[in-house]
């Protein structure tokens, strides 16, 4: 079965600062793969996902993720957080035909120091 | 343009009471159902899905039950709620035909079983 590991339950970094979050994940054929952001007591939003192609995938609020298929990794990554980027991150990996699950990491906790 | 919707976005009953959670989804047909539940500090845990009316699928085996009566209506229920019920439930809806994978989440219900 497919898994996903985030090996960084939580980080803090100062506004402005870069942001690398970690995800490995555990697939036999070419994944699909996400990343979702979930703010205190709220949904989870999709930030950007990897089908096929352009390794390197452009998401919304400035994220971009770069597939590794060699280390398996799926990084998320923002050259300049904001405050407003403090949020629970979620990578998760298709499972199934046509990928009907997702497989979910238990998430990253991003804290913004001012 | 799509949206989908939970309700209540809170509740609290007491254990061994019965649990009737609804979730909606507005403009699009056929589509895929899932059922999810974060406890705290933790990551997505998948319930039930479903690729249809009265299809359903159940991932974990517990006091939870699922029902799709109409093509765009979820409904999670429990006869007798447990402690171990409490949690946070959200509600997700993928393109069933375009089985691409992602998911889109609806905002959450809060439940606490006292």
């Amino acid at each position: 079965a497919q898994s996903v590991t985030q090996p960084d339950i939580h980080i803090t970094v100062s506004e402005g600062a870069s942001l690398e979050l970690r995800c490995n994940y555990s697939y036999g054929a070419t994944p699909y793969l996400f990343w979702y952001v979930q703010s205190p007591g709220q949904g989870l939003q999709l930030l950007l996902k990897y089908f096929s192609g352009d390794t390197l995938v452009q998401g919304i609020k400035g994220f971009e993720a770069e597939f590794k298929r060699s280390q398996s990794s799926f990084n998320l990554r923002k050259p300049s957080v904001h405050w407003s980027d403090a949020a629970e991150y979620f990578c998760a990996v298709g499972e199934g035909q046509g990928a009907q699950k997702l497989v979910f990491g238990q998430g990253t906790r991003l804290t913004i120091n001012p | 343009s799509q949206t989908i919707h939970q309700w209540p976005a809170t509740l609290v009953q007491p254990v061994g009471s019965p649990l009737s959670l609804e979730c909606t989804v507005e403009g699009t047909s056929n589509p895929n159902l899932y059922w999810y539940r974060q406890a705290a500090g933790r990551g997505l845990q998948l319930l039930f899905y479903s690729v249809g009316i009265g299809q359903i699928s159940s991932e974990v085996p517990q006091n939870l039950s699922a029902s799709r009566p109409q093509d765009r209506q979820f409904i999670l229920s429990s006869k007798k709620l447990l402690l171990s019920d409490s949690g946070f439930y959200l509600c997700a809806w993928s393109p069933g035909a375009y089985l691409r994978g992602e998911q889109y989440f609806g905002p959450g219900t809060r439940l606490t079983v006292t």
